[in-house]
């Protein structure tokens, strides 16, 4: 299966809040993070956790870690129609430079 | 900020064609990257550099190779451009050590 995965749609009213969900089947994961892709642009890092945390706050975002499920997630609270996007979740692993992505979330904002 | 450019923002190519994609990062970062983005599959690694002149294969390497000759640029090269190499081009780069990337804006290549 693959290493990182994510639901491939959401949709939302504006004022709702968001959850998209992340799972990855790495342990060794060190960070995992959330990144923004507004459309036709590149990546933009939201936020990310250290694996040893179970949550962070920053402003209206949310990220909850699992270990034991290996399950994370991100909330966004009063989704505005800026928001809509699609997010990937991404995990850093111990002797691999590089990022492995998810399939990404298009969260869709409806006013 | 960190700022990382990329020479092309759409591109159209026929196949057959040698295409070279650019990236330049102004942040002195030693770690650079190349992934593609295709719908549903999230981003794929091609390659990536470490320093200048090292470079190692990623996930998906075939039919492509990279340069880098300065650490602030890394060249993405298609030798001879085929349909299934249309995609999003998305180049990044990273301190070492230092998990966290700095992705450009992206190059979307059409290959005809």
């Amino acid at each position: 299966g693959e290493d990182v995965e994510q639901s491939l749609f959401l949709s939302v009213r504006e004022g709702d809040s968001s959850v998209i969900n992340c799972t990855y089947t790495d342990s060794s994961s060190t960070y995992l993070y959330w990144y923004k892709q507004e459309p036709g642009a590149g990546l933009q890092l939201l936020t990310y956790i250290f694996s040893n945390m179970d949550m962070k706050q920053d402003q209206r975002l949310t990220v909850l870690l699992n270990k034991k499920d290996k399950h994370l997630s991100l909330r966004i609270a009063d989704t505005q129609t800026g928001d809509s996007a699609i997010y990937f979740c991404a995990e850093s692993k111990a002797g691999r430079r590089a990022l492995t992505f998810g399939s990404g979330t298009r969260l869709q904002v409806q006013p | 900020d960190v700022k990382v450019t990329q020479s092309s923002r759409y591109l159209v190519k026929r196949t057959g064609e040698k295409v070279f994609l650019e990236c330049v990062q102004d942040m002195d970062h030693e770690n650079m990257f190349w992934y593609r983005q295709d719908p549903g599959l999230g981003l794929r690694l091609i390659y990536f550099s470490y320093d200048v002149k090292m470079k190692e294969k990623g996930d998906i390497p075939e039919g492509y190779s990279v340069s880098r000759e300065k650490k602030e640029r890394f060249s993405l090269i298609l030798e001879s451009a085929s349909t299934n190499q249309t995609s999003m081009y998305l180049c990044a780069s990273s301190l070492p050590g230092a998990e966290t990337q700095y992705f450009g804006p992206g190059t979307r290549l059409l290959v005809l």
